[in-house]
């Protein structure tokens, strides 16, 4: 067990709903990530929060947006949901060194889009 | 895109063999990690090598890093059932604070 925390386990939306998903980072981590992880493949790097600051996105479009709190914990919030964006999202916590160091992750939320 | 790229992307072996994963990438890198993933849930942190290394050990893992030919291996010896799962190499590139995953192997181990 890592320590990292998500909820919710599973989610159910139809396209065009708006989704927030939650994660609880290890104690003492101030950096989270969130991956996306389409069924067969890898998981794709959405953003990184650091300090309640963005610090880092990948190639997703701005109706992926987060938020990270005082405690570190972190909102991945999608909006106009689309077919597409059905997938396991994970979330990983890591000390932020400027360099990708060893991350731990949650068990991810599933979300499907219908 | 992925930068990574592990092959094979499936691996069927049987418990107390050898089994070998290799990846490839395409820029500058800090570190390579590698994670493991049972039945599509969390990622387990297994093991990361820096750039300047070229070999790195842990119980019955171990990987390679050849930064001359941005690739990497995995070798998990004496498998077991229960080392089945996905197996995914991540990369680190330079000035950049991201993770890069590529696709994976899955990793069958019969008893």
């Amino acid at each position: 067990e890592t320590g990292v925390t998500q909820s919710p386990t599973h989610l159910i939306k139809t396209r065009g709903q708006q989704v927030t998903l939650r994660c609880s980072s290890q104690s003492g981590h101030n950096t989270v990530s969130w991956y996306q992880q389409a069924l067969g493949q890898g998981p794709q790097f959405i953003f990184q929060y650091y300090r309640e600051e963005e610090n880092g996105r990948g190639n997703f479009p701005p109706r992926f947006s987060g938020l990270q709190f005082p405690n570190y914990s972190s909102e991945l919030n999608v909006n106009a949901l689309e077919l597409d964006d059905s997938a396991l999202y994970l979330c990983a916590s890591s000390l932020e060194t400027g360099r990708a160091e060893t991350q731990y992750f949650g068990p991810g939320t599933r979300l499907l889009v219908l | 895109s992925q930068q990574g790229e592990e092959d094979p992307q499936a691996l069927s072996i049987q418990e107390g063999e050898n089994a070998t994963m290799n990846c490839s990438y395409k820029t500058s890198i800090n570190n390579l990690q590698w994670y493991r993933q049972n039945s599509g849930r969390g990622l387990v942190h297994l093991i990361l090598i820096r750039s300047n290394e070229r070999e790195k050990h842990s119980g019955r893992l171990r990987v390679t890093l050849d930064t001359s030919k941005k690739s990497s291996s995995l070798l998990i010896t004496a498998s077991r059932a229960a080392d089945t799962a996905s197996y995914f190499c991540a990369t680190a590139p330079k000035g950049y604070n991201k993770l890069i995953f590529g696709a994976g192997t899955r990793l069958a181990v019969h008893p």
